[in-house]
């Protein structure tokens, strides 16, 4: 299965706001609300941001916000901090994993 | 606190094996799937593989299939990846990781282990 196709680069200035889109298919972003999102800042453990589309884990900004159009789903950065700078990764649980070809966020 | 430390990469000529191990602490490991994702220089997240809370059922990506077998140790709150016939792509940095629910999400991850295939 094909990787879910990302925008490589996205950036802003502190405070903005940024949404990352995550394309994939009917078959898979399109039928299920099984997709995640990630955080990962390099030599780091990659961390859970967003999950079922749209749902916070316990701990996340309520900056970090998801959502899903079709078969595109989207994560928007809102008031956008230094500390938000990292690559991020969407991913289809909808069968066997399938991650996002990654995007690296810049705050400007 | 939820703890996932690899160990085991290392550098390896093609066609060779190595054994990974994922130590578990902070939870009860034999409650979670768990997985391992690798990350190759310069690439973006691969799923490698997955086993269920007995280890009776598995997966694997095309990319590795019948090369590489993953495998639990609830006793010792462990999970392996052996990996054999390794190629130079399959260099990457590899995390096991724990799935949360029944929808997938992967809650927590290490920081993985460096694994170099290299004549």
């Amino acid at each position: 299965q094909s990787a879910l196709t990302q925008p490589a680069s996205v950036s802003g200035s502190p405070g903005q706001s940024i949404t990352i889109s995550c394309t994939g298919t009917s078959s898979d972003i399109g039928s299920y609300n099984l997709v995640s999102w990630y955080q990962h800042h390099p030599g780091k453990a990659p961390k859970l941001m967003i999950y079922e589309g749209t749902k916070r884990p316990s701990g996340v900004s309520n900056r970090f916000s998801g959502s899903k159009s079709g078969n595109t789903a989207s994560l928007t950065i809102s008031g956008l901090r230094a500390e938000d700078e990292a690559d991020y990764y969407c991913c289809s649980s909808a069968g066997t994993y399938v991650f996002g070809t990654g995007t690296k966020v810049t705050v400007l | 606190e939820v703890q996932l430390v690899e160990s085991g990469g290392g550098v390896v000529r093609p066609g060779g094996s190595l054994r990974l191990s994922c130590e578990a602490s902070g939870f009860t490991f034999e409650d979670y799937v768990m997985s391992w994702v690798r990350q190759a220089p310069g690439k973006g997240l691969e799923w490698v593989s997955g086993i269920y809370w007995n280890g009776a059922s598995t997966g694997y990506a095309d990319s590795v299939k019948g090369r590489f077998t993953i495998s639990r140790d609830n006793a010792k709150n462990s999970l392996y990846l052996q990996m054999n016939s390794l190629r130079a792509e399959d260099t990457a940095l590899y995390h096991c990781a724990r799935r949360y629910g029944s929808t997938g999400e992967l809650d927590h991850w290490g920081q993985g282990t460096l694994v170099t295939v290299s004549s």
